[in-house]
């Protein structure tokens, strides 16, 4: 089944304390991407990956690192978690960019404390 | 720049009225693509429907129907004859052929009354 995957669903952190959120897709998409879910807000990019190790900002990347060393994966890391970062995250892949629409991860429910 | 508004918050409608979505986006590029995604209250996100900027013909899909005006920069979604599943919350992206961004409006929550 072509799917996009997040792991942990949910997670409960303390400020400071490193984490990553792992996203796979086994679609072979050449595009992913990273948002972030804020009431009033809507959805953010975060950081977006064209194809292996080639990443780049989105409109709200501070705080977040991400890589892209295998093309089905896409970790979100934030190195010192602030609880401004507490979100609904969500991960995404598409064939490529453009015209192709994005295929999104179940959401990753993350409460920095 | 890149800007999707989506400038109704909340709306809500009884069941089997029609209602009407709006989106308006803002771009600097002739070629472009937009993008309709539904969030239903089980979170997920789901692809609706794309159009690329050199397509302005409507769409219809059973009881959803796209009206892309590039004269008003607007592409807006109408559900005809709506029904409770129909609540979600719905939003408007924007993908520009020249960058690699991708802009979300803010989304409109439709609530459906029985």
């Amino acid at each position: 089944e072509a799917q996009v995957t997040q792991n942990p669903r949910y997670l409960i952190t303390v400020t400071g304390k490193k984490l990553t959120v792992t996203c796979s897709q086994n679609m072979n998409h050449e595009y992913m991407s990273w948002y972030r879910q804020d009431p009033g807000l809507g959805l953010r990019q975060i950081y977006y990956s064209m194809n292996v190790e080639v990443t780049d900002k989105g409109d709200v990347p501070e705080g977040y690192k991400v890589s892209r060393k295998e093309k089905r994966n896409f970790p979100l890391i934030l190195e010192s978690p602030s609880p401004n970062q507490t979100s609904l995250y969500f991960c995404a892949s598409s064939f490529s960019y453009g015209l192709n629409e994005q295929y999104f991860g179940p959401g990753t429910r993350l409460t920095v404390t | 720049a890149q800007k999707v508004t989506q400038a109704q918050t909340e709306i809500s409608v009884v069941e089997k009225e029609d209602v009407t979505l709006d989106c308006v986006y803002e771009t600097r590029d002739t070629t472009y693509y937009l993008f309709w995604y539904k969030q239903p209250p089980s979170g997920e996100l789901v692809f609706l429907i794309r159009r690329n900027s050199f397509d302005e013909q409507n769409e219809i899909s059973g009881r959803y129907s796209w009206n892309f005006q590039k004269s008003t920069s607007s592409f807006n979604f109408t559900i005809t004859a709506s029904q409770v599943v129909d609540s979600a919350v719905y939003f408007c992206a924007l993908s520009e052929a020249n960058r690699y961004k991708i802009i979300f409006g803010k989304g409109t929550r439709l609530h459906i009354l029985p």
